[in-house]
C-alpha cells in the first residue's frame, strides 16, 4: 500500500496569507523526505528536503517540519503568491534505495 | 540554469508499437531515472540508471521497457509493444548524487497509445 499521502486534495488560500501543506508517513526506514512542486504541463521541480533525523529545515519563504511521533511532514510557504499555485507533492527516499516514492499530490490555489 | 530536456513531447502511437523516449542529462549529473505519471495521478518510480546500467526498478518496468544510454549523452526509454495502460506522461530525471532526494526532472514526453 502507498506509505506517503497526503490529507487534503485542495487548498486555496488568500494571496499574502501563509499556507500549510500536509503528508502523512507510514514508513520510518527512510533518509529523507522531500517536497517537490508540479505546475500544470510541467514537471516536478523540487522545493526542498528534510532528513529523517532533523526536526525543522528552513529554505527561502518555505519551511518543511517533521514530526517523527506521528509521521507528519508538513511544507509552510510564507507570503504566498500567485506563482506559487500548483500541485504539491510529498516523496519520501527509503534507506538504501535511489527511488522517490511520491504521494497523491495536494492542488494549492492561490486566490489574488 | 542547466536543465534536463526531452523528446519528443508528445507522442500518439498504435497498441502493439515500439517507442522511443529520449532524454539529455544536465551534463555533470551522474544518476539517471525515468518515472511516469499517470493523467490527474501521483508520480511512479520506473527504474535507475548508473554507470551505464540499471541500480533499482519497479514492478512496472517489465519485459517490455528498456533503458540505455548508448552515445554517452542521450539516455533513453524504449517500450517494445505498447499497452493501452502505458499511456502516460513520462519524466525523465537526473542528480548529481543518489543520498538525497533532489532530482532534476524535464518537461516530460506525453505518450498516448491508441
Amino acid at each position: 500500500g502507498e506509505s506517503v499521502g497526503l490529507h487534503l486534495p485542495t487548498l486555496s488560500v488568500q494571496e499574502g496569507d501563509n499556507s500549510i501543506i500536509n503528508c502523512a508517513y507510514s514508513n520510518s526506514a527512510s533518509d529523507y523526505f522531500i517536497w517537490y512542486k508540479q505546475e500544470s504541463g510541467k514537471g516536478p521541480q523540487f522545493i526542498i528536503d528534510i532528513r529523517s533525523n532533523m526536526d525543522k529545515r528552513q529554505g527561502q519563504r518555505v519551511t518543511v517540519l517533521l514530526n517523527k511521533t506521528v509521521k507528519h511532514l508538513s511544507l509552510q510557504i510564507a507570503a504566498t503568491q500567485p506563482g506559487d499555485s500548483a500541485v504539491y507533492f510529498c516523496a519520501e527516499k527509503k534507506t538504501g534505495r535511489r527511488a522517490l516514492t511520491f504521494g497523491s499530490g495536494t492542488r494549492l490555489q492561490v486566490q489574488p | 540554469e542547466p536543465e534536463v530536456t526531452q523528446t519528443p513531447s508528445h507522442q500518439v502511437t498504435q497498441m502493439g508499437q515500439e517507442v522511443i523516449l529520449r532524454c539529455v542529462p544536465i551534463s555533470n549529473h551522474l544518476y539517471f531515472y525515468w518515472y511516469r505519471q499517470i493523467l490527474g495521478q501521483k508520480v511512479e518510480f520506473l527504474v535507475s540508471f548508473y554507470n551505464n546500467e540499471i541500480s533499482e526498478k519497479s514492478e512496472i518496468f517489465d519485459d517490455q521497457f528498456s533503458v540505455e544510454r548508448p552515445d554517452g549523452s542521450n539516455f533513453t526509454l524504449k517500450i517494445r509493444s505498447t499497452k493501452l495502460e502505458d499511456s502516460a506522461m513520462y519524466f525523465c530525471a537526473t542528480s548529481q548524487g543518489e543520498v538525497t532526494g533532489e532530482l532534476f526532472f524535464g518537461e516530460g514526453s506525453r505518450l498516448t497509445v491508441l
